[in-house]
């Protein structure tokens, strides 16, 4: 089945720098790429996502980028602010249509 | 619309006792799916509803788990007898069909003692 590992597990960047976070998923027939934002005490919430037929999607300072062939995808959140500090998880829509989760990245902002 | 609602928001109980948890997903969707968050696992999926049936309880830890969807508008998880390795925030998550978007709710943060 699918797989889905994400790193790093904590990333630290200081308040205007760029964050970037990576998955890997194992099972190439996967076309779903989700990325989720869970601030504390929250449910996770939808940010952004990508399907396998794109390799880059943009919205305003946050971006995908997929990479079907490594089967890795990468989140990246520019011009960084306190209140993108979250843990954010990648996602992967495996053939059963189920989401499989990463483990999750803790962001902190510094000021 | 408000959001998926969940209740209670915590739910603190003594070992041994039946706990149930309540989901009301957003109106229209048609799936419904319940979490389980721990530092340990993360997010597990326990098990999803389509259009008020069960397609994949597969998640689901063991016999003392129990969920139902009687209608459009409701789901509920039971455990019986909890357990404190229940302790856990579980989360119902609905989405328009099942392979659209997942909104989540506050989650119910369970601690069994």
């Amino acid at each position: 089945g699918e797989n889905v590992e994400q790193h790093p597990s904590t990333l630290s960047v200081q308040e205007g720098d760029s964050a970037v976070i990576k998955c890997t998923y194992s099972d190439s027939a996967s076309n779903y790429f989700p990325w989720y934002k869970q601030e504390l005490g929250k449910g996770p919430q939808l940010i952004i996502d990508i399907r396998s037929n794109v390799g880059e999607k943009k919205d305003q300072r946050i971006a995908v980028t997929l990479n079907k062939t490594a089967k890795h995808f990468s989140l990246h959140i520019t011009e960084t602010q306190p209140e993108d500090s979250a843990v954010y998880f990648c996602a992967a829509r495996d053939s059963n249509y189920q989401l499989i989760w990463g483990a999750g990245t803790k962001l902190i902002i510094k000021p | 619309d408000a959001g998926v609602i969940q209740s209670p928001r915590h739910e603190v109980t003594e070992m041994g006792q039946e706990v149930t948890l309540r989901c009301k997903p957003i109106s229209g969707h048609n799936s419904l799916f319940w979490y389980r968050q721990t530092m340990m696992r993360g997010l597990e999926l326990l098990i999803y509803f389509n259009n008020n049936v069960p397609i994949d309880d597969s998640g689901m830890p063991e016999d003392r788990f129990s969920a139902k969807m009687p209608n459009a508008s409701f789901s509920t998880l039971k455990i019986q007898p909890s357990e404190p390795r229940d302790s856990a925030v579980y989360f119902c998550a609905s989405s328009l069909e099942v392979n659209t978007e997942a909104f989540f709710g506050q989650g119910t943060r369970l601690t069994v003692v």
